[in-house]
């Protein structure tokens, strides 16, 4: 089965660095995704983690650790847009993907 | 532009009907699929199909119904068995293989009332 863990809510100042961790054990995984989603519109996707390491996106910026089952997106110079939720998800083993979300982590970026 | 189109956007249903949702992309797409998501809940999958005519449930299938006849079209039925429907519905589209980004439409929210 999969099973994937993040913080419920976030606040952060704006301007400041925020780091949203993601927990995932998983019986099969072939990479990890961050998706974006403001209230009431469809996720949008910020990145896709196959291998270990840190991957930057201009602002934002997302780890994967394998080993330890784990991932976060950073998010430097906080905007007030990027007030949403932010969703993980895991991508399993196989020739078809069926991915697995979290139950995402509401930030709220104040003045 | 590519992308998928979800419609309607707000939908009321009274109890015992069945209501189908529509999802259509011009992404040339293999893959499609039905996510909900509900408050306080991660997005879970309905139904996925991978090629036309071929489709698999996928976590909470129950009380649901797909059909894949197009690759462009994948519509969703919400029938009087679901015992709980009013949620927030996501169609999403991905290439098979690659970087496997699910690409969504904006959603329907489906109200019983």
């Amino acid at each position: 089965g999969q099973n994937i863990d993040q913080p419920t809510e976030m606040t952060a100042t704006e301007g400041a660095i925020v780091q949203i961790n993601c927990t995932y054990q998983t019986s099969g995984f072939n990479g990890l995704f961050w998706y974006q989603q403001h209230a009431g519109e469809a996720p949008t996707f910020l990145s896709y983690n196959v291998l270990d390491g840190l991957e930057e996106k201009g602002r934002f910026s997302s780890f994967l650790s394998r080993s330890k089952g784990y991932s976060y997106l950073l998010l430097k110079e906080l905007q007030m847009k990027d007030s949403a939720s932010y969703l993980c998800a895991v991508s399993p083993h196989g020739g078809y993907q069926k991915v697995t979300f979290g139950t995402g982590t509401k930030l709220q970026v104040i003045p | 532009d590519g992308g998928i189109t979800q419609s309607p956007k707000y939908l009321f249903r009274k109890e015992g009907q069945n209501v189908t949702l529509s999802c259509e992309q011009n992404l040339n797409h293999d893959a499609m699929y039905w996510y909900r998501q509900d408050p306080g809940q991660g997005l879970r999958l309905i139904y996925y199909s991978q090629i036309v005519n071929d489709f698999q449930k996928g976590d909470i299938a129950e009380g649901y119904s797909v059909s894949r006849e197009k690759k462009e079209s994948f519509p969703l039925t919400v029938t009087s068995a679901q015992k709980n429907p009013t949620a927030f519905y996501l169609c999403a589209s991905s290439i098979e293989r690659g970087s496997r980004e699910l690409f969504f439409g904006e959603g329907s929210r489906l109200t019983v009332l």
